[in-house]
């Protein structure tokens, strides 16, 4: 079946400018991840959701940074005023259920990078 | 807090060697380990795992034991190819809907 997409898969934005970046999970996944990769890293996360409900948001750098899953399905993950330093790969994963929640699966990602 | 140590690259082998990729952990509790893959202009893929101490984790002939007594989940392959060129990552999920915690990353470099 069909895996964890997400668009844009490249995005450039002058620094100030709001993105928002889409993640469509796996059908019926009820829990989605959000990371973020710099350059040479490992990926760092940001938020969870656990159908609609936004659980953990703990990893957020900054009240820039919002995420939303209204439906419990499609989340968007949305930057205010970028910053140079949010330039980075922004991961999305899925997972089946919370109880799977160590079985993610990953999206190619969306490549960041403001100028 | 949990955190994943691996060693840095670029691991550069010939084909046919033998590869060993370190990765040590902290961890509260008894996490389940595992290895990621990131082959080139694709997305993450889980590689194998292990969720209990003494566990084996295998796959395309990759190998990962899980040895809680030195907290190690070393990954081996005794002969890589040249398909295998990738950056593996190393990562640690401990329980709840906590995330999973990553390593920053080994590229490997497999040359004909």
């Amino acid at each position: 079946g069909a895996g964890v997409s997400q668009s844009p898969r490249y995005k450039v934005a002058k620094r100030g400018q709001d993105v928002a970046l889409r993640c469509d999970p796996i059908s019926g996944h009820v829990s989605l991840f959000w990371y973020q990769q710099a350059l040479g890293q490992g990926p760092e996360f940001l938020t969870y959701f656990q159908n609609e409900a936004q659980l953990d948001k703990s990893g957020l750098p900054s009240d820039r940074f919002f995420a939303e899953r209204p439906e419990g399905s499609v989340s968007t993950l949305k930057i205010q005023r970028t910053q140079q330093e949010d330039s980075a790969v922004y991961l999305c994963a899925s997972s089946l259920d919370e109880a799977r929640a160590y079985e993610q699966y990953f999206g190619p990602g969306t490549r960041l990078t403001v100028t | 807090g949990n955190s994943v140590t691996q060693m840095e690259g670029p691991v550069t082998l010939s084909e046919e060697a033998f590869l060993t990729i370190n990765c040590t952990y902290t961890a509260t509790g008894y996490p389940s380990l595992f290895w990621y893959v990131q082959y080139p202009g694709e997305g993450l893929q889980l590689l194998l795992k292990a969720t209990k101490a003494d566990d084996k984790g295998s796959n395309k002939g990759f190998e990962a034991t899980y040895r809680k007594e030195t907290t190690s989940f070393h990954l081996e392959k005794g002969s890589v190819q040249v398909s295998d060129s990738a950056v593996y990552f190393c990562a640690l999920y401990s329980g709840g809907y906590q995330k999973v915690t990553f390593g920053i990353g080994t590229k490997l470099q497999v040359i004909p």
